[in-house]
């Protein structure tokens, strides 16, 4: 079964500093997708990045960047020039077994100081 | 703007009530749409699997009698939790994606927070 493992609760950034989220993964399936997804207090689920397995470039969407190491199986999540707006709860996902359904790690809140 | 919309945004209701939640694809088709529910400072966890014209799937250890899913309609899911309890208090959030396999973003709703009193 596919999992996902975030390994940091929480990370503490000033404000204009690049920060680094963990995510590695597992699973058996040769195609999947990697996601970030923001979560902010209100609760919405915000998508911020994408990346498939057979991408030969990492990700990158304005700020954020995935770096994606399948060797390692590890998909980070780079926010670069950070802002007190980023402050929320950061999730990384997988799609299942050939589905679009996601399994989720635990999360990492990110709080931006200013 | 927003292409997946929930409504309620938050119910609080007596124990033993039913309560409707609906989900909604505004610019596109989804044949398929997920119901996942969030315990506070958890993570999101997937409860079913909503097809339109059929059944849904449960994830194991969903109660399929408790949690109906209907998905009549390609761009409508709803989620009836029967009977709530003080347990089935939670954030219950759906999701849904375009056409285009595992390299589509599920978009979510904004999140459906339930209370039972």
């Amino acid at each position: 079964a596919q999992k996902i493992t975030q390994t940091q609760p929480g990370m503490f950034v000033q404000e204009k500093e690049a920060v680094t989220l963990d995510c590695t993964y597992d699973t058996s399936d040769p195609s999947y997708g990697l996601f970030w997804y923001k979560q902010p207090s209100s609760g919405e689920m915000i998508f911020l990045i994408y990346q498939g397995s057979y991408d030969q470039q990492n990700a990158t969407e304005g700020r954020y960047s995935l770096n994606f190491q399948k060797a390692r199986k590890s998909a980070n999540l780079v926010i670069s020039a950070s802002q007190l707006g980023d402050s929320a709860m950061y999730f990384c996902a997988t799609t299942a077994q050939g589905a679009q359904k996601l399994v989720f790690g635990q999360g990492t809140r990110l709080t931006i100081n200013p | 703007g927003a292409v997946v919309s929930q409504h309620p945004s938050r119910v609080i209701c007596k124990s033993g009530t039913s309560v409707k939640i609906e989900c909604r694809s505004l610019d596109f088709q989804a044949t398929t749409m997920f119901w996942y529910r969030q315990f506070p400072k958890q993570s999101l966890m997937l409860m079913a699997t909503s097809n339109e014209g059929s059944k849904a799937t449960y994830e194991q250890g969903v109660e399929k009698d408790k949690f109906l899913i209907n998905h009549a309609s390609l761009t409508l899911s709803t989620l009836t939790v029967t009977s709530a309890h003080p347990e089935d208090s939670s954030f219950y959030i759906c999701s849904a994606s375009r056409a285009g396999g595992v390299n589509q973003p599920q978009h979510f709703g904004d999140g459906t927070r339930l209370s039972i009193l």
